[in-house]
C-alpha cells in the first residue's frame, strides 16, 4: 500500500489486559512517530524512532507503555495492564528523513477502548 | 500546560468566502509550524508549513501567516470549498526539544453551501 497502515483499527480491552498495536510505515521512511489522541484533544507525542533506534521516548506516559521497531520498518506499541485512561486513538506517522520538520504521513489510527 | 492553543473549537464559513483559522503558542523555542487537516476516521494529512524565519507561506488556496512577536499564526483558505470541511490542527516543532510535533486541540471548520 502507498500509505501508513495500522492494525487493528479498533481494539476493546478489559482493564488490566495487555495490548499490542501495529504500525506499517511507508516503505523506506527513516522516521517513525507514535502519538496518542484523547477525545476532543490534539495528538500528543509519545515516542520517535530513527530506523531501529528509539531516539526519544519522552512522551510515554508511564512504564506500562513500550515501543519497538526492531528492523527499522514495522513498529509495535505495547501497553501493559491497560487502564481506562489509556482509552484513545493511537496514531502512527512516518517521514522520509530524520527530524521533525519533514512532512509526517499519518496512518488512520487504532481506537483503543479500555472497559 | 497547552503550548499550542486553538481557541475556536469550531468555525462556520460560507462557500466561496475566506476561512481564517487561528493558533497561538507559548513556547518561544518553537521554530517550525505546520497545519494538518483531518477527516473523520482518517489520520491527519499535512497541508502547509512555515519556518520561523519567514512570516508568510502560500500554496494555492492556502496561506499561513506567522507573527513571531505575538506568538500567533493563522491559516487562510480562499476561496473556501465544501471539501475543506474538516478538523484543522495547528502543530509546532522545536529543533532543541522533543522530536515529535506539539499539536493544538483543533478547529472544526464547516463550509456552508
Amino acid at each position: 500500500g502507498a500509505g501508513v497502515s495500522q492494525s487493528p483499527r479498533y481494539k476493546v480491552a478489559k482493564r488490566g489486559q495487555d495490548v499490542a498495536l501495529r504500525c506499517d510505515p511507508i516503505s523506506g521512511h527513516v522516521s517513525l512517530f507514535w502519538y496518542q489522541q484523547a477525545l476532543g484533544q490534539g495528538p500528543e507525542f509519545l515516542t520517535y524512532f530513527q530506523n531501529e533506534a528509539q531516539l526519544d521516548k519522552s512522551g510515554l506516559p508511564s512504564d506500562r507503555f513500550f515501543a519497538e521497531r526492531p528492523e527499522g520498518s514495522v513498529s509495535t506499541l505495547k501497553i501493559q495492564r491497560t487502564q481506562q485512561e489509556d482509552s484513545a486513538v493511537y496514531l502512527c506517522a512516518s517521514s522520509t528523513l530524520a527530524g521533525g520538520t519533514n512532512e509526517q504521513f499519518f496512518g488512520p489510527g487504532t481506537r483503543l477502548t479500555v472497559l | 500546560d497547552q503550548q499550542v492553543k486553538q481557541n475556536s473549537p469550531s468555525l462556520s464559513v460560507q462557500e466561496g468566502r475566506i476561512s481564517i483559522l487561528n493558533c497561538d503558542y507559548t513556547n518561544s523555542m518553537f521554530d517550525y509550524f505546520l497545519w494538518y487537516k483531518k477527516y473523520p476516521a482518517e489520520g491527519p494529512t499535512f497541508l502547509i508549513s512555515i519556518s520561523s524565519i519567514k512570516d508568510k507561506n502560500e500554496d494555492g488556496r492556502f496561506t499561513v501567516f506567522l507573527n513571531k512577536s505575538a506568538k500567533h499564526l493563522s491559516l487562510h483558505i480562499v476561496p473556501s470549498q465544501p471539501g475543506d470541511s474538516a478538523v484543522y490542527f495547528c502543530a509546532a516543532y522545536s529543533g532543541g526539544g522533543a522530536d515529535g510535533l506539539t499539536f493544538g486541540k483543533g478547529t472544526h471548520l464547516i463550509i456552508q453551501p
